[in-house]
């Protein structure tokens, strides 16, 4: 069956570093790889889209990479403040519709 | 640009009564909308995709004359929960993929409806 797998337990770094987040699938061929943050109580907001034929986008202080052979996609904030702290879901498109994962919490502390 | 709304954004209600939620998609308009609910650190699960002018699609598990779904224009789109009882009670979230300066890939997502039921 089709599995999307973020680490559950949160990732705690110090303000400054670089915050790398995973998202592993199984049994998917998604045409593209969705990245969103969701804070406490509040919907998901979008981040970046990463389509089957890229390696690598960037935005600002966000990298996301796509692995479509080892089936995983990394998400990094470099330079991290306190204000990126937040609950961060990879999404896989399929058949029109996105499958989320359980997410992964960043805590970046000062 | 590309903002969605929901309304209530959180509703205390009795077992039994029936509770409707809105979503609108404020400045695009809004062809397609999803409706998910998530429970506590829980992924967001898709209950239904909606067509506007057409009816739903729901997921499998999810009763769909429980879960009454309206798309009736391209900016509005209601999630009545009938009947509803304790395990109702949700994180209820609605997006929306359109057109009209917006990306055709991207779900643009509502704030959410927080449901408990007494």
């Amino acid at each position: 069956s089709q599995k999307i797998e973020q680490n559950s337990e949160a990732l705690n770094i110090q303000e400054g570093k670089t915050a790398t987040l995973t998202c592993n699938y199984t049994n998917y061929s998604p045409a593209y790889l969705q990245w969103y943050r969701q804070d406490p109580g509040r919907g998901p907001v979008f981040l970046l889209l990463i389509r089957e034929n890229e390696k690598e986008k960037r935005k600002e202080r966000l990298k996301v990479t796509f692995d479509t052979t080892l089936k995983q996609s990394l998400f990094h904030i470099t330079a991290s403040q306190p204000a990126d702290s937040a609950t961060y879901l990879c999404a896989l498109e399929g058949y029109s519709t996105l499958t989320f994962g359980k997410g992964t919490m960043l805590l970046v502390s000062p | 640009g590309a903002v969605v709304s929901q309304h209530p954004s959180w509703v205390i209600c009795k077992s039994g009564t029936s509770v409707k939620i809105e979503c609108r998609s404020l400045d695009f308009q809004a062809t397609t909308m999803f409706w998910y609910r998530q429970f506590p650190k829980q992924s967001l699960m898709l209950m239904a995709t909606s067509n506007e002018g057409s009816k739903a699609t729901y997921e499998q598990g999810v009763e769909k004359d429980k879960f009454l779904i309206n798309h009736a224009s391209l900016t509005l789109s209601t999630l009545t929960v009938t009947s509803a009882h304790p395990e109702d009670s949700s994180f209820y979230i609605c997006s929306a993929v359109g057109r009209g300066g917006v990306s055709t890939d991207t779900q643009y997502f509502g704030p959410g409806t927080r449901l408990t039921v007494l």
